[in-house]
């Protein structure tokens, strides 16, 4: 089955960029999708076709998708990004999720 | 404006089948390309996909679980039905249900949005 590898945690102080990064076997050649989860609510998506935001999403947050590696970058992080963050992309017509990358903001 | 809704029960007993129901507005599964999927989160760990189902009736399942799910749906009254399987204490978590939209011209899209969740312990 299609694996998608996100690294657990990741760091990072207010005011500067956060990158967190989705591996997987050829994912540039789908499209990559992004949900924020914050402690206590349900997922958001943020970010879909590798670089769409949906209504309401903040401009700081944008992503990339090339070879074998998804990013979602966040700059200007702010406290209120603080959160658990999933990639996601379509194996077929089956979804594959990343084990998710806690955003600590420092 | 979509919005969907889990509901069912929040205690269940080891052994026993649990069914969880989907209720959603705002969209038809009738509809070309769309689909309602069900996904769970035990306390303090990661998300985990469970199951979905497109407006053709196709069912997919995570292949871990696949042996313990049906989804099933109802589009006149707008529900997905999830059961799952022989409960035991490791299921315990939080169950959400999440619309598919269908896919605009560039392509699929993601999930959006999520149900609020409900919490379902499995416990003797």
């Amino acid at each position: 089955s299609y694996d998608l590898t996100q690294p657990p945690s990741v760091s990072v102080s207010p005011g500067q960029t956060a990158s967190i990064t989705c591996s997987g076997d050829k994912l540039g050649d789908e499209y990559a999708s992004w949900y924020q989860q914050k402690p206590g609510q349900s997922p958001m998506l943020v970010i879909f076709q590798d670089t769409k935001r949906p209504s309401g999403i903040p401009e700081r947050f944008s992503g990339s998708n090339s070879a074998n590696t998804a990013t979602l970058t966040i700059s200007g992080t702010q406290a209120v990004d603080e959160a658990d963050y999933y990639c996601q992309a379509w194996d077929m017509s089956t979804p594959v999720f990343g084990g998710g990358t806690k955003l600590t903001v420092l | 404006q979509v919005t969907l809704k889990e509901s069912g029960p929040t205690l269940v007993k080891p052994t026993e089948t649990l069914t969880l129901t989907c209720t959603f507005s705002g969209f038809s599964l009738n509809s070309g390309g769309v689909g309602v999927g069900w996904f769970r989160q035990p306390p303090g760990k990661a998300l985990e996909w469970l199951a979905l189902i497109y407006w053709d009736d196709d069912e997919r399942y995570s292949p871990f679980l696949r042996n313990r799910l049906t989804i099933t749906k109802d589009p006149s009254n707008n529900q997905v039905v999830l059961t799952m399987t022989n409960m035991a204490p490791v299921d315990t978590g939080t169950y959400y249900c999440t619309h598919r939209p269908r896919p605009d011209r560039s392509g699929v899209v993601g999930f959006d949005p999520w149900g609020q969740g409900t919490l379902v312990t499995v416990s003797s």
